[in-house]
């Protein structure tokens, strides 16, 4: 089986342009946690999708920050106007159900998202 | 804020010693603190996870020790190898207060482990 998939994988953008990056889940995962990794901090979390429940915004930075998920599988997340403190690697993270503290979490490879 | 801080940030140690990573914690709603492993151009996966109501979890090579009085736990190595290089992170989960639970990770250890 195919784990989760991200695309693009690198993403280089010119400061104060849109950028569009995608998740694939793990199929039959109901619940998607997008995450930002940026140098020396961690896995800083910015949203999250179960079922068919509002997702979790709790982690956008800003409103420049939004992310969609159709049909209960695949998930957009939408970076606009970027700027040069949006550099970092996008994970995204699936589970096979949620909320439940013991899933476990499979992320995927992460897009690097580099803005000039 | 939650935060889980985690040290030491970098360490090399020899192949055939021990590999020791603290994570302390502040917020006492944590219930499950997984560590996560991590390789270069790959995403996190999961190494090993504990609940606090046990002060000790081994599988194979890595045990987790936690301290529940003391809001702390750590990750330790038994004879690390070449191939344990990597970064590892340690997570506390806890309820968000927006309907979902969230992995809180610390800061990540590099870890290099030297012939």
């Amino acid at each position: 089986g195919a784990g989760v998939s991200q695309s693009p994988s690198n993403k280089v953008t010119e400061k104060g342009k849109d950028v569009e990056l995608r998740c694939d889940p793990i199929s039959g995962h109901t619940a998607l946690y997008w995450y930002r990794q940026s140098l020396g901090q961690g896995l800083e979390f910015l949203i999250y999708f179960q079922g068919n429940s509002a997702p979790d915004k709790s982690g956008l930075p800003s409103d420049r920050f939004s992310a969609e998920r159709t049909g209960g599988s695949v998930s957009t997340l939408t970076i606009q106007r970027t700027q040069q403190e949006d550099s970092a690697v996008y994970l995204c993270a699936s589970s096979p159900q949620g909320p439940n503290i013991m899933n476990e979490q499979f992320f995927g490879p992460g897009t690097r998202l580099t803005v000039l | 804020q939650q935060q889980v801080k985690q040290s030491p940030q970098s360490l090399i140690v020899q192949k055939g010693g021990i590999s020791i990573i603290n994570c302390a914690y502040e917020n006492t709603a944590f219930d499950y603190f997984p560590w996560y492993q991590q390789f270069p151009g790959k995403g996190p996966a999961l190494l090993i996870a504990i609940r606090p109501d046990v002060s000790e979890k081994k599988e194979g090579r890595f045990t987790i020790s936690f301290n529940k009085s003391a809001k702390q736990f750590s990750l330790h190595i038994m004879d690390s190898q070449p191939g344990d290089s990597a970064t590892y992170f340690c997570a506390a989960s806890g309820y968000s207060g927006a309907g979902s639970y969230q992995l809180t990770f610390g800061k990540g250890t590099k870890l290099s482990v030297i012939p």
